[in-house]
């Protein structure tokens, strides 16, 4: 079946350290990708996309790339900040029919000052 | 000027009792979606309206009933609560479109003593 598998959290990093949050994905076809992110009480808030391959979405300093050949769409960001502590969620979605993202497990960055 | 909004923001109840969560969206969407989180943050959709119809149904219990008044509308019935329901659940909304991103709201937080 489609599905996402994210790395297990807690990530642990210091302020300006360089992150990487780990995402593949499993699918037929060829899926659009998303980063969200949740912060402590409250919704989920699109982060980034990229709807084909080699794709690079990037948003307030996060960048992740549509990797085909690894079925991948890695996060990464060069200098983390104390506000980036959140939870990521990393998730796929198909081109046609209806609209149902499907989410990985969530990553809990936690950056300390 | 909220996008998504729901109510409540926490609910707590009894086993076997019957409650209700509602969404409004004011974005002009057509499309509403409702998502359960699980204590250990697992996103999961349940269901999905387009212009009031039904277009997702995952496997979800009878118990939990959708029903959407018209477009910017999307409530969720549950009857006879179990322990296993309490979690947060996530109202999203959307234009029906491959490009189109979805908004969601803050969660109600759902406990079943």
């Amino acid at each position: 079946g489609n599905s996402v598998t994210q790395m297990e959290g807690p990530v642990t990093l210091s302020e300006e350290a360089f992150l990487t949050i780990n995402c593949t994905y499993t699918a037929t076809g060829y899926p659009s990708l998303f980063w969200y992110v949740q912060y402590p009480g409250e919704g989920l808030q699109l982060l980034l996309k990229a709807t084909k391959a080699d794709d690079k979405g990037s948003n307030k300093g996060f960048e992740a790339t549509y990797r085909k050949e690894t079925t991948s769409f890695h996060l990464e960001k060069g200098s983390v900040q104390v506000s980036d502590s959140a939870v990521y969620f990393c998730a796929l979605k198909w081109n046609t029919g209806f609209q149902k993202l499907v989410f990985g497990t969530g990553t809990r960055l936690l950056v300390s000052p | 000027d909220t996008a998504v909004s729901q109510t409540p923001k926490y609910l707590v109840t009894q086993m076997g009792n019957d409650k209700s969560i509602k969404c409004e969206q004011n974005l002009g969407h057509d499309t509403m979606y409702w998502y359960k989180q699980d204590s250990k943050k697992f996103l999961k959709i349940m269901f999905s309206y387009n212009n009031k119809e039904l277009i997702i149904n995952e496997t979800v219990p009878n118990r939990f009933s959708p029903k959407s008044p018209d477009k910017a509308h999307l409530n969720l019935h549950i009857n006879s609560l179990e322990l296993g329901d309490s979690a947060v659940y996530f109202c999203a909304s959307s234009l029906l479109g491959t490009d189109y991103e979805q908004y969601f709201g803050p969660g109600t937080r759902l406990t079943v003593t």
